[in-house]
């Protein structure tokens, strides 16, 4: 079974900085996703970003990175320029077509955002 | 497009009594999603219907059930009901099978 582990469960970062969240996950599949999905306390679950697994190039949305390292089953959300409105839960999320396209999701991380 | 709606919002039962969430998808999508969200089992799936067929499950009891009807529209069934099934249930919603889901803003059920 595919497991995704979010490490840090906390995560703090000063208003204008730039923090990095960490993902693994274990999968045998070639073919597969990779999400960031921001939950802020409303519960509304938003996609912040998404990687196929067969390109080699990172994702990229306006603030929101990844760092995506296929052999090492890495996949780490940098966010930049942070702002108050960041702060949420980060949960990543694995998809495949083997498990019928199902999200699997990590413990994920509480980012806290200070002025 | 109207998002995924879900209703009720909020709800509240007691231990033994059985629970419908009902779950809206976004107009044209024909893929609905459950997944139930809790703080100590974190997100996990439930099940997936498409084009009125369940298409993948989740491993859950036979309490939960699903289906969905000829206009996407799907609901959710937990029967006998325990503590441990407090939690937000989340729907999401996607165009087919396999393409980007979007989610509703959950049910949160809460058993006494």
């Amino acid at each position: 079974a595919q497991t995704v582990t979010q490490s840090q469960p906390e995560m703090s970062v000063q208003e204008a900085e730039t923090v990095t969240l960490s993902c693994t996950y274990d999968t045998s599949e070639s073919d597969y996703y990779l999400f960031w999905y921001k939950q802020p306390p409303s519960r509304q679950m938003i996609l912040v970003i998404r990687q196929e697994a067969y390109k080699q190039q990172n994702a990229t949305e306006n603030r929101f990175s990844v760092n995506f390292q296929k052999a090492a089953k890495s996949f780490s959300l940098k966010i930049s320029d942070s702002q108050l409105g960041d702060a949420a839960m980060y949960f990543c999320a694995y998809r495949a077509p083997d498990s019928g396209y199902a999200l699997n999701f990590g413990k994920g991380t509480s980012l806290l955002v200070t002025p | 497009k109207a998002g995924v709606t879900q209703t009720p919002r909020y709800l509240i039962k007691t231990r033994g009594q059985q629970v419908t969430l009902s779950c809206s998808p976004i107009s044209g999508h024909r893929s609905v999603s459950w997944y139930q969200q809790t703080p100590g089992q974190g997100l996990q799936f439930l099940f997936e219907y498409f084009s009125e067929t369940q298409r993948n499950k989740g491993n859950f009891p036979g309490r939960f059930s699903g289906r969905q009807f000829s206009n996407s529209r799907s609901e959710m069934n937990v029967s006998t009901l325990e503590l441990g099934d407090s939690a937000l249930y989340l729907c999401a919603s996607s165009f087919k099978q396999g393409a980007r889901q979007f989610f509703g803003p959950g049910t949160r059920l809460t058993v006494l």
